[in-house]
């Protein structure tokens, strides 16, 4: 199994629906990410937390919230969805025992397209 | 934006040493350098990082210049397998999270 599990991989919705990634993780790690990948681009940083009471806001938090419910958990809601915010959507953990903040482990992408 | 410059494409043949270079010329003397690859739209995998000293594990080794402006990926026996996005990427905010340019695509040849 993953370390790194999202959910949904792939989701098709309308525009003004509100959409929830989920992530968790087995790796023990304190650190989670939400990236954002739009085509022939790199990644794009939404929001990061260091611990369970801990959210920081990353490069394009803009129409994007997060909550952090567990140390294993961490979800991505788009409130109302809007066909720009059409991409692949990774989380990444990082912790104790990669050694620097650098060592992301990624999951595999949730593809989100919104119509 | 990314503090690191790449070629945007490159080919090398099956069986060669792929030498993928990155500029980071910005860089400031506590920040390591990163190495990613991405491999069609998996989710990305780290390789290997380096502060001043030359690094090698299984997957790679990293050449970092005396001056720490520049450095290059090796992939000593490169496969099919290979091909991917590479990123190089120098932590820029004062949290340390990685900005990431758009990487070089390495092309294995068979």
């Amino acid at each position: 199994d993953a370390d790194v599990t999202q959910t949904p991989r792939n989701r098709i919705t309308k525009t003004g629906k509100r959409i929830m990634l989920e992530c968790s993780q087995t790796k023990g790690h304190d650190r989670m990410y939400w990236y954002r990948q739009d085509p022939g681009l790199g990644l794009r940083l939404i929001y990061y937390s260091f611990d369970v009471k801990d959210i920081n806001k990353g490069e394009i938090s803009d129409g994007y919230s997060v909550s952090r419910q567990a140390q294993a958990k961490f979800s991505l809601s788009l409130e109302s969805a809007i066909p720009n915010q059409t991409a692949l959507y990774f989380c990444a953990t990082s912790g104790p025992g990669t050694g620097n903040t650098g060592e992301l482990f990624f999951g595999e992408g949730s593809r989100l397209t919104v119509l | 934006d990314a503090k690191t410059t790449q070629p945007p494409s490159m080919d090398c043949a099956e069986g060669r040493a792929a030498n993928l270079p990155c500029n980071h010329s910005t860089i400031s003397g506590n920040e390591y350098v990163y190495w990613y690859r991405q491999i069609h739209s998996q989710g990305p995998q780290y390789i290997i990082h380096g502060l001043k000293n030359n690094e090698t594990n299984e997957m790679a080794s990293l050449i970092i210049t005396e001056d720490r402006k520049s450095s290059t990926l090796i992939l000593p026996h490169a496969t099919l397998r290979d091909t991917a996005v590479y990123y190089c990427i120098d932590p820029t905010d004062s949290n340390y999270q990685l900005i990431w340019g758009a990487g070089t695509k390495l092309i294995i040849k068979p």
